[in-house]
């Protein structure tokens, strides 16, 4: 049972366009969501977080936005550039337990020139 | 500061035998986090340990298990190989159990035949 989805497993943007990735989850008892990196041969790098107490949080060209009724929230990248290509995964966790996270299978975002 | 480090970095067993695969936080850090990235469930969280301690559990059989040093070094063995353990175990350390930001190595990739 997949309880954060990713479901576009790939996205390609040009260079300076926007980049939305997409995240679905359907456990009600998470409160914490976060957005990591990752580039072949490397672990995951995380990149921004938000609290269910908030419904956007922004760190310099990354924004999450969070809709807590939908159970959905997305990273827009605004704008994409080349060295953004990676792999995007999305994950949630509950107070409490906040180390146990519970990723979405990534997304591979390409931006090309 | 050095990043989580992860030994040995490739592995190939073959079904039936078992495997130890280590994981150095970074240095400060308590609590160590395991993780299974295969293509089909992303990444999958196997246990956490602090203090020594397993404080959190995935849902993963009783051939997963680790432990943890008093210098906070951990190790994760798998036994009994299947051909469905082949993954990419991922180590994820952060200062104390229940910080929200984790920092991930580079991952061992186990091949079981």
């Amino acid at each position: 049972d997949q309880q954060v989805k990713q479901n576009s497993p790939s996205l390609s943007v040009q260079e300076g366009r926007i980049s939305i990735l997409n995240c679905d989850y359907t456990n009600s008892m998470f409160d914490y969501f976060l957005w990591y990196k990752k580039y072949p041969a490397e672990g995951p790098t995380f990149l921004i977080s938000i609290s269910s107490i908030k419904d956007k949080n922004e760190d310099g060209r990354f924004t999450v936005f969070l809709n807590k009724s939908a159970k959905h929230l997305s990273l827009h990248i605004v704008p994409s550039q080349p060295g953004d290509s990676a792999v995007y995964f999305c994950a949630a966790t509950e107070t409490g337990t906040a180390s146990k996270l519970t990723f979405g299978t990534g997304t591979r975002l390409q931006v090309t020139l | 500061k050095a990043g989580v480090t992860q030994t040995p970095r490739y592995l190939i067993k073959t079904r039936g035998q078992q495997v130890t695969l280590s994981c150095s936080p970074i240095s400060g850090h308590r609590s160590v986090s395991w993780y299974q990235q295969t293509p089909g469930q992303g990444l999958q969280f196997l246990f956490e340990y602090f203090s020594e301690t397993q404080r959190n559990k995935g849902n993963f059989p009783g051939r997963f298990s680790g432990r943890q040093f008093s210098n906070s070094r951990s190790e994760m063995n798998v036994s009994t190989l299947e051909l469905g353990d082949s993954a990419l175990y991922l180590c994820a350390s952060s200062f104390l159990s229940g910080d929200l930001e984790q920092y991930f190595g580079p991952g061992t990739r186990l091949t079981v035949t």
